[in-house]
This record gives C-alpha cells, sequence and structure tokens, in this order.
C-alpha cells in the first residue's frame, strides 16, 4: 500500500511565479491537510480538505494561497507570485474517513521543499 | 493560544543512555497527544499517540510516553536509545473537536555509538 506521495520533492522558483505542489492521499483516505515548516521551525498547518470542499483553512495566508483536492487527481497547494518567505517544507498528510474523532491519525508525505530565488 | 512546546532543541547521547524529551502543551479542552519522528531523508512517522485511558502511552521501537494532565505534560521516554534513533522528534497536539494538529518546533536527537 503506497503511502502519502508529494511531487517534486524539491522545487525552485523565482520570485513572482507560481508554484504548484501536488499530494496523492493514501489509497482510501479522502481527507487531506497540508503543512508548512519554515526553517527552525515546526510544522504549521494550514488547509484541511476533503474531496471538493474545504473545511478548515485557518492556517493559509489570506492572499497567494489556495488549495483544492478536486473528485479524481491529487490535492494541490497553489502558491502565486511566489516570494522569498514562501521558501519551506511543504508537507501534506492523509487520514481516512473517520468513524469517531479520537480512532484516526494522519499519515505525512515526505514533503516537497520550496526554494524562492 | 494553541501552542506546543519542546525544551530541548538539540539532544545529544550515548547509545545505552536514558532518554527523555519533554513536551508541554497549551489548550482548553480535552485533547489527543502524538509524538512523531523523522528519521534523515524520510517522512514523519507516527511513534505514539495518546486519546484516552492509561495516560502511559506504549509506541514503536521501545518509546513509551506518559500524559500528566496537571502538568499538561506528554513526555517521551525510551530507556536505552541506540544509533538508529538519530532523528527529529516532534510532539503534537489535537483538540478534540477539531482535525489540525498543532506541532512544537522538535527536538534533534543525535546518539553517538
Amino acid at each position: 500500500n503506497a503511502g502519502v506521495m508529494q511531487n517534486p520533492r524539491h522545487l525552485v522558483r523565482r520570485r513572482g511565479q507560481e508554484a504548484r505542489l501536488r499530494c496523492s492521499p493514501m489509497k482510501g483516505h479522502s481527507h487531506v491537510y497540508w503543512y508548512r515548516q519554515l526553517p527552525e521551525e515546526g510544522l504549521k498547518f494550514m488547509v484541511y480538505l476533503q474531496k471538493e470542499n474545504i473545511i478548515d483553512e485557518s492556517g493559509m495566508p489570506k492572499e497567494r494561497f489556495s488549495a483544492e483536492f478536486p473528485k479524481e487527481g491529487p490535492s494541490i497547494l497553489r502558491i502565486q507570485q511566489v516570494v522569498r518567505g514562501d521558501s519551506a517544507a511543504y508537507f501534506c498528510a492523509s487520514s481516512p474517513p473517520t468513524s469517531g474523532r479520537n480512532l484516526y491519525e494522519q499519515y505525512f508525505g515526505p514533503g516537497t521543499r520550496l526554494t524562492v530565488t | 493560544a494553541q501552542s506546543v512546546s519542546q525544551h530541548n532543541h538539540h539532544v545529544i547521547l550515548s547509545e545505552a543512555a536514558s532518554l527523555e524529551l519533554g513536551c508541554n502543551y497549551s489548550y482548553g479542552g480535552t485533547v489527543n497527544l502524538f509524538w512523531y519522528v523523522q528519521y534523515p531523508g524520510q517522512h514523519l512517522q507516527l511513534l505514539l499517540k495518546y486519546f484516552s485511558g492509561d495516560p502511559l502511552v506504549k509506541g514503536i521501537k521501545g518509546f513509551e510516553a506518559e500524559f500528566i494532565k496537571s502538568k499538561f505534560s506528554f513526555n517521551l521516554r525510551k530507556p536505552s536509545v541506540q544509533w538508529s534513533d538519530t532523528a527529529e522528534y516532534f510532539c503534537a497536539v489535537k483538540g478534540y473537536n477539531t482535525d489540525k494538529l498543532i506541532f512544537g518546533t522538535g527536538t534533534r536527537l543525535q546518539v553517538f555509538p
């Protein structure tokens, strides 16, 4: 059973370009979470999605960042007009449909390291 | 504000030494607690989790953690570390009625043979 897959693993963008990060959840998982890890900091929650729905985007910057999880295909985290401060590791996690809030865990992908030059 | 504090940023031990990594959280309400490990070049893996019941939780690879509600702590322990335990360790908390994890800044553990 393949784990959570993220691509690309490394992405270099110039300031002003767009970055697209992809996440394929584990088979059978319908919940996707995106986290960002800035240098010397812990992972910070960005957004939680289920298929075709954004459930919680309280951690998303108000501008330039968007996320989607379409009915078919991977979840996409999109950063428009990237700036140097966007350089970070972006982690995706997935979890199965939950029968109870205390019964699940999040499985993490290997991350995408974004460098903005 | 909800937060997780990991007091030790970098820990260096010799093999067979005992390990305790501190984790304190600030969160109003019922919580679920987690320890994740990230080995060099790999993704985060769950070491152990606490949801309810016995506050002493046993995880994989000989790790355990104790939830002390009165101290808002969930410290990670291992009686005898191995070189292969070299990794970064993250403590995380989840509110009972939410789905997002709040992480500490991580502790880098180096174990020398």
